[in-house]
């Protein structure tokens, strides 16, 4: 059965350092892995999408990749702002169904 | 565009009492889907509908039932509600296929007592 881990459960950094959040899972027969940024009283924002036979994705100052074989990925952020302050959460889609499997996610604060 | 849309946003519900959650979307996404998500945890799927007029349990479908009215809204029912029903349920739309993301509502937050 697949799992997704995030670990630290919270992080506090500040301001202007970069940093990286970490994403582990347990099967790697997997389709893509997601990113998803989640802020208080609001829905989940999709960041990042990357497929099984991508490396990594960048979107501005987001850098996420994926190492299939070991069962991880790591969302870097540069530059931190106190805007990037939320909860990030991971998600695989396993080849075998089309449920995602989430993590319970990785509560960030940027302290100014 | 609004997306997708929730309502209501909180309910306080006693035990054994029953509700209705809506769910909208308007991007013409055929596959639509109910979590809940509880602390400590990651989003679990409760229900979801990959075409309209389909529905199928997810990982945690006791004590809920759904209804695809049409493309567009995708309705979880609790029938009695129960303590352990306290969650946050959010409901998301996609485009059924390989590489395909979700889109998701701005949750609602349940309280059973």
């Amino acid at each position: 059965k697949q799992e997704v881990t995030q670990i630290p459960a919270a992080l506090s950094v500040p301001e202007g350092e970069n940093l990286v959040l970490n994403c582990s899972f347990t099967d790697s027969a997997i389709y893509n892995l997601q990113w998803f940024r989640q802020d208080p009283g609001k829905g989940l924002t999709s960041l990042l999408l990357i497929q099984s036979s991508q490396r990594e994705q960048t979107s501005g100052r987001l850098n996420a990749s994926l190492d299939k074989s070991s069962g991880r990925s790591t969302l870097y952020i540069a530059a931190s702002q106190p805007g990037d302050s939320a909860t990030y959460l991971c998600a695989v889609r396993p080849r075998s169904n089309y449920q995602l499997i989430w993590g319970a996610g990785t509560k960030l604060i940027i302290k100014p | 565009n609004a997306g997708v849309t929730q309502t209501p946003k909180f309910q306080v519900l006693k035990t054994g009492q029953s509700m209705t959650l809506q769910c909208a979307q308007d991007m013409n996404h055929n596959s639509m889907y109910w979590y809940r998500q509880d602390p400590g945890m990651g989003l679990r799927l409760i229900y979801y509908s990959a075409s309209e007029g389909t529905t199928d349990k997810g990982e945690v479908p006791n004590g809920y039932n759904v209804s695809r009215l049409n493309k567009r809204e995708f309705s979880l029912r609790l029938e009695s509600a129960a303590p352990s029903q306290t969650s946050v349920y959010f409901c998301a739309s996609g485009v059924w296929g390989w590489a395909y993301e979700q889109y998701f509502g701005p949750g609602t937050r349940l309280t059973v007592t």
